[in-house]
């Protein structure tokens, strides 16, 4: 079953606005990850997020956790072009070595 | 520092035919390797993780199958392609084990299988 679905599937904003995403998973999760993939090429890691980690920054970035909602949000600040992408969260499967994805937010920004 | 390739990039095969696909890892020792499925538009399907040579763990059943014969090289085959197995593969290395560390991705094999 899975794991981890984000929220919206699709967003598309202009250049300089923020993007939001979300996620929402199932079970207990020790840590949450956020990948980007853009058109037609490998996902590339943005941030592990800790189960005692509120909140988390990296550049233009802002990942927050919610275990009590089971929820995390993927902010993007001040939007580029260069943002687009299909942007998944990760989260552990319990009890195994798995780390499971969502099915993506497509991110578009346009110009 | 680390680099991951995956070949071809590209590929395009009979319904029927044999699969080989490689990925190799340079630049760092005993990662743990994984290949994924994507369909189109859908999120990452794991189909087999190996955290050392010669061992693999196979998580969805099907015409499939991998092998880690080097520490860093990672091959996914088939002996007979179905119109199902289209998709695009991704292989990726982590240093600990993916629930608790970043994944490192290649840039994907697209095949489609006619």
């Amino acid at each position: 079953s899975q794991q981890g679905e984000e929220d919206p599937q699709a967003l598309s904003i202009q250049e300089g606005e923020n993007a939001t995403m979300n996620c929402s998973y199932k079970t207990s999760i020790n840590n949450l990850q956020w990948y980007r993939q853009n058109s037609g090429r490998g996902l590339v890691h943005l941030i592990l997020i800790r189960s005692n980690e509120r909140e988390k920054h990296s550049g233009r970035l802002r990942v927050t956790l919610d275990t009590s909602k089971k929820s995390s949000s993927l902010l993007i600040t001040a939007s580029r072009a260069a943002d687009t992408a299909s942007y998944f969260c990760a989260t552990p499967q319990g009890g195994s070595e798995k780390l499971v994805f969502g099915k993506g937010t497509k991110l578009t920004v346009n110009p | 520092s680390q680099t991951i390739h995956q070949w071809p990039a590209t590929l395009v095969q009979p319904v029927g035919s044999p699969l080989s696909l490689e990925c190799t890892v340079e630049g760092t020792s005993n990662p743990n390797l994984y290949w994924y499925r994507q369909a189109a538009g859908r999120g990452l399907q794991l189909l087999f993780y190996s955290v050392g040579i010669g061992q693999i763990s196979s998580e969805v059943p099907q015409n499939l199958s991998a092998s880690r014969p080097q520490d860093r090289q990672f091959i996914l085959s088939s002996k007979k392609l179905l119109l199902s197995d289209s998709g695009f593969y991704l292989c990726a290395w982590s240093l600990g084990l993916a629930p608790y560390n970043e994944q490192f991705f290649g840039p994907g094999t697209r095949l489609t299988v006619l």
